[in-house]
């Protein structure tokens, strides 16, 4: 079975709009970690945002925010008011088990491709 | 600047040879992981060291090998090269402790083309 999975190959938005990008998780572990990594065209990896499991409340960065529901076990991005410079690659990721002593490896899912429409 | 450095940034050999990709991590990070991007897909994790020691392992061909020196850096060697091995690949540090988030910091890849 798939640990992260992606449903949104592709996402068109119109510009100044809100936009979820939809991340699944798949994990027996009780402790982990969630990530969010925008790859624009250019191809480097940029850190968004981070959920532990342990968290009461919702990530938050900026315009980034996680939503969080851990029953559905879900962690999908929101992009508040989206740019043109949002147009990019959007890769989720999980840690499984406690970060520390070299156990921080990544599963990624296989992105979206986000198109922020003029 | 995520403070990860990759050398060379691109590449381009031909089948069957074998190349050596170079990965500086961040100071202090004791742990080095190597992914793989082909066109398109995701990262697949290939190979993580731990202060020089090897600690968690992917799908990595076995033609595919790396190490992390006293120093910390690290490289990837592949060898007898085929067309399918063309991909992004990139380096990451973390420095492995309890503090902050645990995100990977990465390098901006080096894309290595075989013809």
């Amino acid at each position: 079975a798939q640990k992260i999975t992606q449903t949104q190959p592709g996402m068109f938005v119109q510009e100044k709009e809100a936009v979820t990008l939809d991340c699944t998780y798949d994990t027996s572990d009780p402790s982990y970690g969630l990530f969010w990594y925008k790859q624009p065209s250019s191809g480097e990896m940029i850190f968004l945002i981070y959920q532990g499991s342990y968290d009461q409340q919702n990530a938050t960065e900026g315009r980034y925010s996680l939503n969080f529901q851990k029953a559905r076990k879900s962690a999908n991005l929101v992009i508040s008011a989206s740019q043109l410079g949002d147009s990019a690659m959007y890769f989720c990721a999980m840690r499984e088990g406690f970060r520390g002593g070299g156990n921080e490896k990544l599963t990624f899912g296989t992105g979206t491709r986000l198109t922020i429409i003029p | 600047d995520s403070g990860v450095t990759q050398t060379p940034k691109h590449l381009i050999t031909a089948t069957g040879q074998r190349v050596t990709l170079r990965c500086s991590p961040r100071s202090g990070d004791l742990s080095v992981y190597w992914y793989q991007q082909s066109l398109d897909q995701g990262l697949q994790f290939l190979i993580q060291y731990y202060n020089g020691e090897e600690r968690a392992k992917g799908n990595i061909l076995e033609r595919f090998s790396a190490q992390q020196f006293p120093d910390l850096h690290s490289e990837l060697n592949l060898s007898s090269l085929e067309l399918g091995d063309s991909a992004l690949y990139f380096c990451a540090s973390n420095p492995s402790d309890v503090s902050g988030t645990g995100e990977l910091f990465f390098g901006e890849g080096s894309r290595l083309t075989v013809l």
